[in-house]
C-alpha cells in the first residue's frame, strides 16, 4: 500500500547545484502534481501532468522543469538551485475527472535546503 | 483570480476548548471543498470533503465543516479539541476548468493545543 512515494526525503544543496526529485505512484493515476509548501503560503502548484508524456505549468514554475516519461513517475528538476527554492516539496496524484475531483493522494514530502 | 483565504494563521487553545477555523473562497462556479491536516513532520491527510448534498459534513477525529454557499465559506469546527489536534490545517478548493481539476490551497492555520 505504497501510494505516492517521494525520494529523497531530505536534501541540502549548494547554490547553483542541480538535482532531481522523484515521485512514484502505484495507483495507476493519470494526473500527477508537484507542489511547494512555504510558511504562511500554503501549497502552491509548480507543475502538473495529465498523462504520460505531457506536462504543464502551475502557479510557480520558474526555476523548475519536469518530466513524465512513465505514467507512474513524475520528476521535478532544479537546474541551478537558488536559496529561494528552499522549501518542502510535495508530490500528489489523482485519477482524471470525475474521480479526480474527490481529492488527491499526497506523498510524504521532500525537505530541500539550498545554502 | 481564484483564491482561498484562511482567516487565522495561528490559533492557540486549551484542551476541551471549541475550535472554529474560517475558510472563504473566491470562485463562482462549481467547487468541491476539502480540509487537510498536516501533523508535525508528516504529509497532508484528508480530514473531510464536501461535494454536494448536506452542507454539514463530518470527517475523521470528530471534525466537521459547514458549507455556506451564499458566503463562499467552508469553516472547520470541533466541539472539544485535544492535544493531539496540534497540527496545521489547510482548506482547499477543487476547481473545474478545461476538463482539468485544479486544487487550490489556503495559506494554512497552525493550531497549538495546550494540555
Amino acid at each position: 500500500n505504497a501510494g505516492v512515494t517521494q525520494t529523497p526525503k531530505f536534501r541540502v544543496l549548494k547554490t547553483g547545484q542541480s538535482m532531481t526529485l522523484l515521485c512514484a505512484q502505484d495507483m495507476n493515476h493519470e494526473y500527477m502534481y508537484w507542489y511547494r509548501q512555504d510558511p504562511g503560503m500554503g501549497l502552491r502548484l509548480i507543475h502538473y501532468s495529465v498523462g504520460e508524456g505531457t506536462t504543464a505549468k502551475g502557479e510557480v514554475p520558474d526555476g523548475y522543469n519536469v518530466s513524465r516519461l512513465k505514467k507512474q513517475n513524475f520528476l521535478l528538476g532544479l537546474e541551478s538551485a537558488a536559496p529561494s527554492q528552499t522549501s518542502v516539496y510535495f508530490c500528489a496524484s489523482s485519477p482524471p475527472p470525475p474521480q479526480g475531483t474527490y481529492g488527491y493522494t499526497f506523498g510524504s514530502g521532500t525537505r530541500l535546503t539550498v545554502v | 483570480a481564484q483564491s482561498v483565504s484562511q482567516h487565522n494563521h495561528h490559533v492557540i487553545l486549551s484542551e476541551a476548548a471549541s475550535l472554529e477555523l474560517g475558510c472563504n473562497y473566491s470562485y463562482g462556479g462549481t467547487v468541491n471543498l476539502f480540509w487537510y491536516v498536516q501533523y508535525p513532520g508528516q504529509h497532508l491527510q484528508l480530514l473531510l470533503k464536501y461535494f454536494s448534498g448536506d452542507p454539514l459534513v463530518k470527517g475523521i477525529k470528530g471534525f466537521e465543516a459547514e458549507f455556506i454557499k451564499s458566503k463562499f465559506s467552508f469553516n472547520l469546527r470541533k466541539p472539544s479539541v485535544q492535544w493531539s489536534d496540534t497540527a496545521e490545517y489547510f482548506c482547499a478548493v477543487m476547481l473545474f476548468s478545461g476538463g482539468y481539476n485544479k486544487l487550490i490551497f489556503g495559506a494554512g492555520t497552525r493550531l497549538a493545543v495546550h494540555p
